[in-house]
């Protein structure tokens, strides 16, 4: 199984910060590599797929990029509205299998 | 819009079963990949099973294998989870959520409200 992981586990920032979380794959997943915001008591939200394209709707603060096993979700300047769980998920092969996500609060 | 609409969840004794659905609309059901997700109370998210466009192919996570069957009716736009066996892991939310093509593993672009399911000893 690819074992998906997020760094950091938790972070803190405030409105208007640049923020960056990554995520790992265990082995070559190519760019079949997806992000999901999530709210408490709500479904994920996709935010990005494959790696870097932007899913309709979302804010262009917003984007992804790659480098090898290595992902970048990047969050250009925080709105109050982005305090939530970001998790990440590999497509490339079966199970499916996410992130164990990062906390992002204030 | 696109909607999707679980039901079925509750709280269930361990060893017995439940069945999920999940009702599609705003969208040609029959032209997705359907996906079933859950989150155990406090941990992550985790894949538990996908069916083709047509039903033709469905994979599972190895710890629902031999106890989960995912299953759709595209005639009336309706995805199945049948969870027998039920262990006390199995509590969780579960979603449903739609793939981005027919036939093959992808992200999921729309999601359910979810639905929560209990088992209790």
């Amino acid at each position: 199984d690819i074992q998906m992981t997020q760094s950091p586990s938790s972070l803190s920032a405030s409105v208007g910060d640049r923020v960056t979380i990554t995520c790992r794959a265990s082995q070559s997943i190519g760019s079949y590599l997806n992000w999901y915001q999530q709210k408490p008591g709500k479904a994920p939200k996709l935010l990005i797929y494959a790696a870097s394209s932007l899913h309709s709707g979302v804010p262009s603060r917003f984007s992804g990029s790659e480098s090898g096993t290595d992902f970048t979700l990047t969050i250009s300047s925080l709105q109050p509205e982005d305090f939530a769980t970001y998790s990440c998920q590999q497509s490339y092969n079966i199970p499916i299998t996410f992130g164990p996500g990062t906390k992002l609060d204030i | 819009q696109v909607q999707l609409v679980e039901s079925g969840g509750g709280v269930v004794q361990f060893g017995r079963s439940l069945r999920l659905s999940c009702v599609a609309s705003g969208f040609t059901f029959s032209s997705h990949a359907m996906y079933w997700v859950r989150q155990a109370p406090g941990k992550g998210l985790e894949w538990v099973a996908v069916i083709w466009y047509d039903g033709s192919n469905k994979y599972y996570v190895d710890s629902v294998k031999g106890r989960f069957t995912i299953s759709r009716d595209n005639s009336k736009n309706t995805m199945y989870l049948q969870m027998d066996s039920l262990r006390a892991e199995d509590t969780a939310v579960y979603w449903c959520a739609r793939g981005v093509v027919p036939a093959a593993f992808s992200f999921a672009d729309y999601w359910g409200q979810g639905t929560l399911v209990v088992v209790t000893s």
